[in-house]
């Protein structure tokens, strides 16, 4: 079946905007994770869902940014008010259950770039 | 917290022969698991090869094998017959297998630049 899809591929906005950022995980797949990269570094963590709940949003960086997972599938990343320091390639995966042996499936991205 | 360096920003290679890619990590948990991304151009992270810390055997995956040295926190990653193909991001990367606030968290290296030259 298809891998994780994320939408858009890019995003351009201005400072102050209001973004969202959608994944579709692999069908089935109940755990989902957001990470954030930074250009030339590693991705960083920033929420990971257990079905429709939240289960460690430890990652996000301040209130600005917040997620949502309503029906246990599609995941929305939304960001207000964003900064130029918002930009960056935001990844989105997910596994078939939350355990550290259930290989997490990345999908391709959305960079943000925020001027 | 645990934490993962990656000393090599960037590393070349002629097709056809080997390399190594380095990764040290810090943490006082004894159940983990650590893992090798590869990032072509494309951003796509596709997972190379994994090795559970109990295990003392090396996990191999066709030409790609790494050396795990616990004691010393070592993880490296070697790619054997290297192909044009493997020109990409290589980012290792650990998990926690203790669960709790841990669970379902990869805490990822800077990430090394491999070419691959014909």
């Amino acid at each position: 079946g298809a891998g994780v899809s994320q939408t858009p591929s890019n995003k351009v906005t201005e400072k102050g905007k209001y973004v969202e950022l959608r994944c579709d995980p692999i069908s089935g797949h109940t755990a989902l994770y957001w990470y954030r990269q930074s250009l030339g570094q590693g991705p960083e963590f920033l929420i990971y869902f257990q079905g429709t709940g939240a289960a460690d949003d430890s990652g996000l960086p301040n209130d600005r940014f917040f997620a949502v997972r309503p029906e246990g599938s599609v995941s929305t990343l939304k960001i207000q008010r964003t900064e130029r320091g918002d930009s960056a390639v935001y990844l989105c995966a997910s596994s078939l259950g939350q355990g550290a042996t259930d290989t997490q499936y990345f999908g391709p991205g959305t960079r943000l770039t925020v001027l | 917290a645990q934490t993962v360096t990656q000393s090599q920003p960037e590393m070349s290679v002629q097709e056809a022969e080997t390399v190594t890619l380095s990764c040290t990590y810090d943490t006082s948990e004894n159940n983990y698991y650590l893992f090798w991304y590869k990032q072509p151009p494309s951003r796509q992270m596709i997972l190379v090869i994994r090795q559970e810390a109990y295990k003392q055997q090396n996990a191999t995956e066709n030409r790609f094998s790494v050396n795990f040295q616990k004691a010393a926190k070592s993880f490296s990653l070697k790619i054997s017959d290297s192909q044009l193909g493997d020109t990409a991001m290589y980012f290792c990367a650990f998990i926690s297998g203790a669960g709790g606030t841990s669970y379902g968290k990869l805490t990822f290296g800077q990430g090394t630049i491999l070419t691959v030259h014909p």
